[in-house]
Formats: structure tokens, sequence, C-alpha cells
């Protein structure tokens, strides 16, 4: 089992520009949440997929946004890429649907975003 | 925003000292997460201790949640050096997890 894969893991991105990062969820998983960490804080929930529709969104600009697919992969992307964009974005999968109380989130390495 | 707030914010230890971190929140959960997090890659799922629970373990770590001061405590016994991180709990809000800002652990061998 790969767990979850995130894609690239560092990229570079000028001022403006607009960027889509990757990933795929642990095998079984159904549902992917996106996450900002700032350097020196904790993670910030962006938004949530499941059966390929946002389920949830946090506190973030429509500059953000996302899609999943089919095969439950997602991407993220941000447009006109702001100075303070640069973060790590991190991908966690779960299972949804269960009823149960919520069930523990995989975190994939994540992509550490520069803009510039 | 962000619900769960841990303490203290920097913990230094020696190799085979215990290592006790803090956690409050505000609002009422269905369940507290730790995580740990090495040099600002991934996080790692450490442990999950739903409302009703008390106390739970694994391997060397020990959770305690009190839902009455809405607060969690992680014991990290017998440390090592491999256990310098820095450690997150997190809440859970509709099924999406709020971090507190984490608490970064260095054990010294």
């Amino acid at each position: 089992d790969a767990g979850v894969t995130q894609s690239p893991t560092h990229l570079i991105k000028t001022r403006g520009q607009q960027v889509t990062l990757r990933c795929s969820p642990k095998s079984g998983h159904d549902t992917v949440s996106w996450y900002q960490q700032a350097l020196g804080q904790g993670p910030q929930f962006i938004f949530q997929y499941y059966e390929e529709e946002e389920r949830q969104r946090g506190n973030f600009p429509d500059r953000f946004s996302g899609h999943q697919f089919p095969n439950y992969s997602s991407e993220l992307n941000v447009n006109a890429l702001l100075l303070g964009d640069s973060a790590l974005y991190l991908c966690a999968s779960s299972l949804a649907g269960t009823g149960a109380p919520y069930t523990e989130a995989f975190f994939g390495q994540g992509t550490r975003l520069t803009v510039v | 925003s962000q619900q769960g707030e841990e303490d203290p914010q920097a913990l230094s230890i020696q190799e085979g000292e215990n290592a006790t971190m803090n956690c409050s929140y505000k609002t009422s959960i269905n369940n507290l997460q730790w995580y740990r997090q090495n040099s600002g890659r991934g996080l790692v799922h450490l442990i999950l201790i739903r409302s009703n629970e008390r106390e739970k373990h694994s391997g060397r770590l020990r959770v305690t949640l009190d839902t009455s001061k809405k607060s969690s405590s992680l014991l990290i016994t017998a440390s090592r050096a491999a256990d310098t991180a820095s450690y997150f709990c997190a809440t859970d809000e509709s099924e999406k997890l709020v971090f507190g800002k984490g608490m970064k652990l260095t054990v010294n061998p």
C-alpha cells in the first residue's frame, strides 16, 4: 500500500502565476482533504472532496479551487499566486460515510510551494 | 481558526526521559487526535481518542482526555532521539481537522 502520495514535492512559482498540486489517496479511501501549513503554524483546512464534490470549505478565497476524479485522486489549484501562498500543502485521505465519529486521516508528505 | 493549543510550545529533554504535552480546545468534540511531523514534512497519525474515552495507550504513548476541562495530554515514555519532531493535537469538526500550532520536542542523545 503506497499510502497518500503527493506531487510535486517542491515547486517555485512567480507571483500571479497559477499552480496545480496533485494527490492520490490511500487505497480504499474515498475522501480527500487539503490543508495549508505556513511556517511555524499548524495546518489550516482548505476544503474537502467526496464523491467528486466539494463537501466543505475552510476560510480560503476562491483563488483556491479543487477537483476530485472518479478514482478518488484530487487536485488543488491556486490562481493569481500571492507571496503569502508560500506554504506546505498537505493532502489527507480518509474513509467517509461510515456513520461513526471521524476516523483517522492519513497525510501525504506535502508539496512545498514557494512564491517569489 | 485554530481550536487546539499545545503547551508547552517547545520542550527539550534527554533521551530516556518522559515528555508530556498538553492540548486545550474550545468546543465540544467527537474525538481528538495527535499527530507527529518531522522536519516540516507530512503528518503521521499517532493516536485517536474518542470523546467517551478517558485514556488510551499505544506503545510508548499514553493519551488522556478530560472533556469537562476541554483538555488532552500526550505522554511519551522513555523518549528516543527519533522522537524529535513537532507534535500537533487536532479536533474534528464535521470530519475536518482543526489543528493547534504544535509543540516542538527535542530529545537529546
